[in-house]
């Protein structure tokens, strides 16, 4: 299994551009996520999904929008990037609704806006 | 307000020596409480996930205690070695759901040789 894998590792946009996130995970789990992580915080969680084709917001969902077409694949579009989205993203799946299934992440998109 | 405060924010310890983080939370309600271990440019890895009628629980050398009451956790980590050299992340979830995680900033553990 190659678990929960994100494209790219690193992204430089300038502000205005828009641009997809890419997460997909091949151990059949219903649930992910996404986060961001930026210095001196804890991952804060952007949007999520309990199964294909539903899709809700976390706590920074504002820029972000997602879609779940497929159980493997959660992209997420950023669509006019803005300096403030430099950050760390990560994206997760479990097996539950997180609820004690463990969640795994995956090594993350390192996205700097100028 | 739901929040996750750890301490100490950073920790050096020399190798072979044992050391406890804290957890302390104010969120309810509670359903779970999770560390996680996050190495330097890569994501968080799940080391223990606790419920409210667990005290503890152990994952190698890493033992985590959780008191529901006084609402604090630790994480002890024994006989620590170069690769225990990370950020350790406490992490609530206020819903059985787990769609609402509350993530601590994590405290940033060296060990040195």
């Amino acid at each position: 299994n190659a678990g929960v894998t994100q494209t790219p590792k690193f992204q430089v946009l300038k502000t205005g551009q828009s641009m997809t996130l890419q997460c997909a995970q091949d151990m059949n789990h219903e649930y992910m996520s996404w986060y961001r992580q930026d210095p001196g915080m804890g991952l804060r969680l952007i949007h999520y999904s309990v199964g294909a084709g539903i899709t809700d917001q976390g706590e920074v969902p504002n820029g972000y929008n997602v879609s779940r077409s497929t159980t493997e694949d959660f992209p997420l579009r950023l669509l006019s990037a803005a300096p403030s989205q430099t950050s760390v993203y990560f994206c997760a799946s479990s097996y539950s609704k997180g609820g004690l299934g463990t969640q795994y992440f995956g090594p993350g998109t390192r996205l700097t806006v100028l | 307000k739901n929040q996750v405060e750890q301490s100490p924010q950073s920790l050096i310890i020399l190798e072979g020596k044992n050391c406890t983080l804290q957890c302390n939370y104010t969120v309810s309600p509670f359903s779970n409480l999770r560390w996680y271990k996050q190495d330097t440019g890569r994501g968080p890895v799940s080391l223990t996930i606790m419920t409210f009628s667990e005290n503890t629980k152990s994952n190698g050398r890493y033992t985590a205690t959780l008191d529901a009451d006084t609402k604090q956790s630790s994480l002890h980590i024994t006989a620590s070695q170069l690769s225990d050299s990370a950020s350790y992340i406490c992490v609530v979830s206020f819903n059985q759901a787990g769609t609402a995680l509350i993530f601590g900033k994590g405290t940033t553990l060296s060990v040195s040789s």
